[in-house]
């Protein structure tokens, strides 16, 4: 099974911040992966598919990179309705998701 | 627009049974691929099962964990898939979400596995 690693598991910045999350596959995953926010008390929602697809509808502060087993999640200019946690989810091999990482407010 | 809502859960006793149901709207269902997603009290995700469409003999897909417990199944005569989950156990306490092609989401409905 492919396991994903998030990192950090919290993450605390600034309105305005650049913002890193990063995601890490236990084998190569071939960018079969997407990026998910979840507020509080909603459902996951996709933000980026295939590592670097903006899902319809998502402000393009968002953006998705990587390959192999390594992958980013960047917001470039943090707005405090981000404020979620976020979860990556793998698709190359069975579907695993990682822990998450929660993304607060400084 | 895009709906998806699930219902039947609640709280059951381990070893019960119990059938969720999702019904949707705003898209083809007979052409998606749908799921079955739970959401630990810990938050963690965990991918349940999968049925394809009709063109792919609606093929069925399930974490090993939960094969010959949980069964999903469709009706496309109305929009909706199902999860029959029996022998219950106090670790399957969680929300419960339909997703289409994982892109869209339900709302959750949530299960309780309690004496």
């Amino acid at each position: 099974d492919i396991q994903m690693t998030q990192s950090p598991s919290v993450l605390s910045a600034s309105v305005g911040d650049r913002v890193t999350l990063s995601c890490k596959a236990s084998q190569n995953i071939n960018k079969n992966l997407d990026w998910y926010q979840q507020k509080l008390g909603e459902a996951p929602k996709l933000l980026i598919y295939f590592t670097n697809n903006l899902q319809t509808g998502i402000p393009s502060r968002f953006s998705g990179s990587g390959s192999g087993t390594d992958y980013t999640l960047t917001i470039s200019s943090l707005q405090p309705e981000d404020v979620a946690t976020y979860f990556c989810f793998q698709y190359n091999s069975g579907y695993t998701f990682g822990a998450g990482t929660k993304l607060e407010l400084k | 627009e895009v709906q998806l809502v699930e219902t039947g859960g609640g709280l059951v006793q381990p070893g019960n049974s119990l059938k969720l149901s999702c019904a949707t709207s705003g898209f083809t269902f007979s052409t998606a691929w749908m799921n079955w997603i739970r959401q630990t009290p810990g938050k963690r995700l965990e991918w349940l099962a999968q049925i394809e469409d009709k063109s792919n003999n609606y093929f069925i897909s399930y974490l090993e964990s939960v094969k010959g417990r949980f069964t999903i199944s469709r009706d496309d005569s109305k929009s909706s898939v199902y999860l029959q989950m029996n022998n219950l156990k106090e670790e399957d306490t969680a929300i419960y979400y339909c997703t289409c092609a994982f892109a869209y989401w339900g709302q959750g409905t949530l299960v309780t596995v309690s004496s």
